[in-house]
């Protein structure tokens, strides 16, 4: 089947420590996506990569880092450094041509105390 | 500017009545596509249709159709027959000529049986 995956679906953290989200596509796609979501709120972008070993800082990069070393993989750190880690994390990626509607994985809630 | 404006936080529909979901975008590009998505309570988003800014005529997948207004930049989810599984939020999205998303705030709905 094909899809994207992320894990783990729940993740608690201690204040001060980097943590790194798992998203792994199967779809053949170009193109990978990190949003955050808050509570009652829409989806904002934190990072997207249109190619391996390239990507591009979204609207809220700031705390966060991303690598794209194989075209499946496109794991997220959220470092100590972001200050309000809390919130509900969704992987996305769509093909660079057509319509590029973007597929999404069952995400990551994270929780920082 | 907001890209994406959804007005409607919320929203009531009786069970096989039809209903309207709002959107309004805001894009100087000639080229984009317009997205609707749906979200359930267990987070993962689904993609439900999808209008190009050079298409004719407006999109239908089943039960769901785009009513795209292009003058009036405004690209409204319509869902006949309206079943309980239809509540959820429901997220309007526009992709411009760059791989880039922007997402609106979203419309919660609840289904009345």
């Amino acid at each position: 089947d094909g899809g994207i995956t992320q894990s783990p679906k729940y993740l608690f953290r201690k204040e001060g420590q980097n943590v790194t989200l798992s998203c792994e596509q199967n779809l053949n796609h170009d193109a990978m996506y990190w949003y955050r979501q808050d509570p009652g709120q829409g989806l904002r972008l934190i990072y997207y990569s249109q190619i391996v070993n390239d990507f591009q800082k979204g609207d809220i990069a700031e705390g966060y880092s991303v690598s794209r070393e194989k075209k499946e993989s496109f794991p997220l750190t959220v470092t100590s450094a972001q200050k309000n880690p809390t919130a509900f994390y969704l992987c996305a990626s769509s093909t660079s041509r057509g319509r590029r509607e973007q597929y999404f994985g069952p995400g990551t809630r994270l929780t920082v105390t | 500017a907001q890209k994406i404006t959804q007005t409607q936080p919320g929203m009531f529909v009786q069970e096989k009545e039809a209903v309207t979901l709002d959107c309004t975008y805001d894009t100087s590009d000639p080229s984009y596509g317009l997205f609707w998505y749906k979200q359930p309570s267990s987070g993962e988003m689904i993609f439900l249709i999808y209008q190009g800014s050079y298409d004719q005529q407006n999109a239908t997948e089943g039960r769901y159709s785009l009513n795209f207004q292009k003058a009036r930049k405004s690209a409204n989810l319509v869902i006949s027959a309206s079943q309980l599984g239809d509540s959820a939020m429901y997220f309007c999205a526009m992709r411009e000529s760059g791989n880039q998303f922007y997402f609106g705030t979203g419309t919660s709905l609840t289904v009345i049986p």
